[in-house]
């Protein structure tokens, strides 16, 4: 039940582009993306919805295939506040409101 | 000051203790939620609360029980400890916004039980 994301890790260098996938074996309504920083609490980027489009926070966007069941989200131009692990919660379109999170991605980036 | 705190920030007990970890926001969100954290596992849903009067298990509640003492207020027990408790706990706070809505975390809190 819980999404899958890939991959667990990437290492960037500064200003390369990096791509974090989460894809659910369930029918979902809504896909959930967070952030979170070494030693700190998880903090929301963007949440994308079932018939939504692609939204976008300043070089870091996201799209969401209701047909696969996969989110990916996109960071462009890395830079070093990017580092962190990110997190994809995912809501059924039957829950009540629960979100199911995935493992997590870790980012690295390099100067 | 922060939303929403978590005390203690830290605890170390041993096993069969009864602790409670609290949880205040001043965001004045009817949603509340609590979460464990482990290495390589992500965040699951131990109990969420819509209201005072709604309290709900969450996929991993087993070993845990919850009071929503106010809107603002939401307490996590540990009626009796063991090793595999050892975790950072967060809880959440969110305010729904048509069908889904955005989750505000605490800083967390990281047990240990030993």
């Amino acid at each position: 039940q819980q999404p899958v994301q890939s991959p667990q890790a990437v290492i960037l260098r500064e200003g390369e582009d990096a791509v974090i996938n989460c894809s659910s074996s369930k029918a979902l309504y809504s896909v959930h993306w967070y952030r979170q920083k070494h030693g700190e609490a998880p903090v929301f980027l963007m949440i994308l919805l079932k018939g939504g489009e692609q939204k976008g926070h300043d070089k870091i966007s996201a799209s969401f295939n209701e047909k696969k069941q996969q989110s990916s989200l996109y960071l462009t131009a890395s830079q070093l506040s990017y580092s962190g692990t990110y997190f994809c919660g995912t809501e059924r379109g039957d829950s009540n409101y629960q979100l199911i999170w995935g493992a997590g991605t870790k980012l690295i980036i390099k100067p | 000051d922060a939303d929403v705190t978590q005390t203690p920030r830290n605890r170390i007990t041993k096993t069969g203790k009864r602790i409670m970890l609290e949880c205040s926001q001043t965001k004045g969100h009817d949603r509340m939620y609590w979460y464990r954290q482990d290495p390589g596992l992500g965040l699951r849903l131990i109990y969420y609360s819509f209201d005072v009067k709604d309290i709900n298990k969450g996929e991993i509640s087993d070993g845990y029980s919850v009071s929503r003492q106010a809107q603002a207020k939401f307490s996590l027990s540990l009626e009796s400890a063991i090793p595999n408790q050892t975790a950072l706990y967060f809880c959440a706070t969110s305010d729904l916004q048509g069908r889904s809505d955005t989750q505000y975390f605490g800083p967390g809190t990281r047990l240990t039980v030993l």
